[in-house]
């Protein structure tokens, strides 16, 4: 089974600053997919980036990035610029690339990192 | 963007009862919705998988007698909680996945209390 690892349970940033959460994975399959999510106050889950595995180009939106190595099985988060808005837990997750597999299409969430950001 | 309405966002009910969450896809078609359940300050943990016209799939230890789903439409799933104790107090959050494989939907979460 697939397993997500945040290790970071709290983090801090001043605002305006940059930020990098880290996040790594276990599988033993070649097609999958990565996410972050954001979960603000509100508890509202929201997409922040996703990486498709297949791809060697790191996934950027804004001024969200993402350091994936997938032979180290590390898809960590950087934060450029962080906001106020920003403060929220972050989810990291995975998904099979094949619908058909045991996993199916769930998503397998990490523990999460709570990120507080100082103004 | 795609849109997933949850309802109620809170709700009370005395032990014993039983309560019924809402999931309705707004402007898209759910063909699989998923069931979490998140304790405070924790990750949100799969209780189980729908996809519509089909039974459910509940992850191990989850009781299908006392969570029961229903998907019976592309736009509406269910979660009813039956003969609901405190233990079962909980935020419980649906997710939507349309014909986009990796578009997944959240609703908002219901934060349930059981007295």
């Amino acid at each position: 089974a697939q397993t997500v690892t945040q290790s970071q349970p709290e983090m801090s940033v001043q605002e305006a600053e940059t930020v990098t959460l880290s996040c790594t994975y276990d599988t033993s399959e070649s097609d999958y997919y990565l996410f972050w999510y954001k979960q603000p106050p509100s508890r509202q889950m929201i997409l922040v980036i996703r990486q498709e595995a297949y791809k060697q180009q790191n996934a950027t939106e804004n001024r969200f990035s993402v350091n994936f190595q997938k032979a180290a099985k590390s898809f960590s988060l950087k934060i450029s610029d962080s906001q106020l808005g920003d403060a929220a837990m972050y989810f990291c997750a995975y998904r099979s690339g094949f619908d058909s597999s045991a996993s199916g299409s769930r998503l397998t969430f990490g523990e999460g990192t709570q990120l507080t950001v100082n103004p | 963007g795609a849109v997933v309405s949850q309802h109620p966002s809170r709700v009370i009910c005395k032990s014993g009862t039983s309560v019924k969450i809402e999931c309705r896809s707004l402007d898209f078609q759910a063909t699989t919705m998923f069931w979490y359940r998140q304790f405070p300050k924790q990750s949100l943990m799969l209780m189980a998988t729908s996809n519509e016209g089909s039974k459910a799939t509940y992850e191990q230890g989850v009781e299908k007698d006392k969570f029961l789903i229903n998907h019976a439409s592309l736009t509406l799933s269910t979660l009813t909680v039956t003969s609901a104790h405190p233990e079962d107090s909980s935020f419980y959050i649906c997710s939507a996945r349309g014909w986009d494989k990796n578009g997944y939907t959240f609703g908002s979460g219901t934060r349930l209390t059981v007295v």
